[in-house]
């Protein structure tokens, strides 16, 4: 099974500032790569899919890129609205793996 | 509109058996596969499985392989997780999505499912 892991696990930032997430997988993904925000009860949402493609509907501050293993997640001028968990997730493979989250929090 | 409605709270009691379910609107349902994720208490995301309604082809992931069903019947766009003998340690929120473009793309509010003696 593909392994995802995401860092930092925890990420403090102030509201205006640029933020970057890592994913990296255990095996190459082909891009195959998804990242969601998850509020406090609340289902996961799609921000970016196949790496680096902007969900309809997701403010352009959010943007993604990487390929083989190695994955970023970009927020700049962080928002009120973006904190909460972030998550990664590979679909190149079955099961369909997710990173460990991380956790943006206002400094 | 695409929405993913899922069934209501459940507190039920180890050994008991239990389904819930996931009804597709506002898109053909037969064509997209629809996933099924758990969500302990404080906890990540745990992909479980995967189902295209239009011929019933599921996968598993190897912990829930075994532990759960996954069925769905599209004649009512309605995808099904079930369990024959819930243990304490199934408590946990079940989220179904839909995949699209390689990603899961509309989601559920999610199941609470509630186990204990």
């Amino acid at each position: 099974d593909v392994q995802m892991t995401q860092s930092p696990s925890t990420l403090s930032a102030h509201l205006g500032d640029a933020i970057t997430i890592t994913c990296r997988a255990s095996e190459s993904i082909s891009r195959y790569l998804n990242w969601y925000q998850q509020k406090v009860g609340k289902a996961p949402k799609l921000l970016i899919y196949s790496s680096s493609s902007l969900q309809s509907g997701v403010p352009s501050r959010f943007s993604g890129r990487g390929s083989g293993t190695d994955y970023t997640l970009t927020i700049t001028n962080l928002q009120p609205e973006d904190f909460g968990i972030y998550f990664c997730q590979q679909t190149y493979y079955t099961p369909y793996s997710f990173g460990q989250g991380t956790k943006v929090e206002i400094k | 509109e695409v929405q993913l409605v899922q069934s209501g709270v459940e507190v039920k009691k180890p050994g008991e058996s239990l389904k819930i379910s996931c009804k597709g609107l506002g898109y053909n349902f037969t064509n997209y596969w629809i996933g099924w994720v758990r969500q302990m208490p404080g906890k990540g995301l745990d992909w479980m499985g995967i189902i295209y309604p239009g011929d019933s082809d599921v996968r598993y992931g190897p912990s829930f392989e075994g532990q759960v069903t996954i069925t769905a019947d599209k004649s009512v766009s309605t995808a099904y997780l079930q369990w024959s003998a819930l243990k304490a340690s199934d408590t946990a929120m079940y989220y179904c999505a839909r995949h699209y473009r390689g990603a899961s793309d509309s989601w559920g509010e999610g199941t609470l499912v509630f186990v204990s003696s």
